[in-house]
């Protein structure tokens, strides 16, 4: 069965650096996503990505954020100048259609610990 | 917006032991997944199920759209079913960001 794959599994990195989370969606999906989990809360949206554009963000996903899709494989989210506040869970998911009832596949996270 | 609430919110079972979690959401949904958690913070996807029965091994799940309810069955409870338990929907416009319920943790004990 198709996955959706995420490095790194953790990231350690000190306030004030740049992080990049990579995600590999299934390979003919073309709408993708970015999902945040604070320690034991709930998984929150952070940002829809479709046509090389963003589509939809959250509150959340402020001037700090940025997606991208570099090449036709990977889709990123980097985070400019971290916080303490940005540990966390980064889950990806991605889709391959919009129609009701599609699927929408996530892949195991990405653990952020900012020091 | 719309509302995905779970129960049990925690949940305590002996190994061999059975149980049935519960989703509730506030509107109509055209697509509804469950999730497990494990204990390193992983998500596992368990069943997409925006209605009907689904069976996998141990584990089944139901929806009843038009109840908008749904419900996951774990049988013979093992240690490695321990961690969060997520249902999950749609939106049913725009990009269909999917929101999470609130989780149940489950400790299955020896």
């Amino acid at each position: 069965e198709p996955e959706v794959t995420q490095t790194p599994s953790h990231q350690v990195t000190q306030m004030g650096q740049e992080v990049i989370l990579r995600c590999v969606p299934i390979s003919n999906h073309l709408y993708f996503y970015w999902y945040r989990q604070i320690l034991g809360q709930k998984v929150e949206f952070l940002v829809s990505f479709y046509n090389n554009e963003i589509s939809e963000k959250s509150e959340i996903f402020d001037d700090q954020f940025s997606v991208e899709r570099p090449d036709g494989s990977n889709f990123t989210l980097k985070i400019r100048s971290t916080k303490l506040e940005d540990s966390a869970m980064y889950f990806c998911a991605s889709r391959g259609a919009l129609r009701a009832g599609s699927e929408q596949y996530f892949g195991p996270g990405t653990r952020l610990t900012v020091t | 917006g719309i509302q995905v609430e779970q129960s049990p919110p925690d949940l305590i079972l002996q190994e061999g032991a059975n149980s049935t979690l519960r989703c509730n959401f506030s509107d109509s949904v055209n697509n509804l997944q469950w999730f497990h958690q494990n204990p390193w913070g992983q998500l596992i996807n368990l069943f997409y199920i925006p209605s009907g029965t689904k069976q996998n091994g141990r584990l089944s799940a139901t929806t009843v759209a038009t109840e908008r309810y749904s419900l996951l069955y774990i049988s013979s409870s093992q240690t490695t079913d321990s961690g969060v338990y997520f249902c999950a929907r749609s939106a049913s416009g725009g990009y269909q960001k999917v929101t999470f319920g609130t989780g149940t943790k489950l400790q299955v004990i020896p």
